[in-house]
């Protein structure tokens, strides 16, 4: 099946620094990745739609100067977390859709903000 | 954002028991798609529906698309304790480019 991996798993900053995390599809060629956060017990609330070679789209309330998403390959969505602040910390989620395919998830990526 | 109904929010399973959620919407879906996410992992998809009526099987699970195209149901069958996590219904915007519109998921925990 199609895998999707996420790196790091979990990262811990310091306020102020910036934190980027990786999200590839290791076997497809994703036309499309989406960026989540996810809360304690919620579900996931999506960012941000990455397509490659264009800029990201983001949702209502979602800063993308605070957000940055790069989408340079079909393989390859970066989403840098900038000038991270507590309130940063949270669980991120990729996910990648190829024409042909549903959406698979990477193993996401615990960011915490000291 | 969310706009699919889920329910129940939580359950507590005995090993051994059958387990049932439901989705519903306001609105069509032509797809409807099942993940399972455990603590600290991404969501794996579970079961994909395409067609209105379909009943689909994925060893103890399975998944049918209502004749509405405005639910779905997941079951799972003589529940096991690795069957704890969080279950999701999601419904991919074609003409969003496959943007997921998730339900607010379903908790199985094992009763104590």
């Amino acid at each position: 099946g199609a895998v999707v991996s996420q790196h790091p798993s979990w990262v811990i900053c310091k306020s102020g620094t910036s934190v980027k995390i990786e999200c590839r599809s290791l076997d497809f060629q994703a036309t499309t990745m989406f960026w989540y956060r996810q809360f304690p017990k919620q579900s996931l609330m999506l960012m941000a739609t990455s397509n490659e070679g264009s800029k990201a789209t983001y949702e209502q309330g979602v800063e993308k100067d605070k957000f940055l998403i790069n989408h340079a390959s079909l393989t390859l969505s970066t989403l840098t977390v900038t000038s991270a602040h507590p309130e940063d910390s949270s669980f991120y989620i990729c996910s990648a859709n190829s024409v042909n395919t549903e959406a698979f998830f990477g193993q996401g990526t615990r960011l915490t903000v000291v | 954002g969310q706009q699919l109904n889920q329910s129940p929010q939580s359950m507590f399973i005995q090993e051994g028991e059958d387990v049932s959620m439901n989705c519903t919407s306001s609105s069509i879906f032509n797809t409807w798609l099942w993940y399972k996410q455990d603590p600290g992992e991404g969501p794996v998809l579970l079961i994909a529906l395409y067609k209105a009526g379909e009943l689909t099987s994925n060893g103890r699970l399975t998944a049918q698309f209502g004749i509405t195209r405005k639910d779905s149901f997941l079951n799972i069958s003589a529940s096991i304790p690795s069957d704890v996590g969080i279950y999701f219904c999601a419904g991919p915007r074609r003409a969003a480019g496959n943007k997921l519109t998730f339900g607010g998921g379903t908790r199985v925990l094992v009763k104590p």
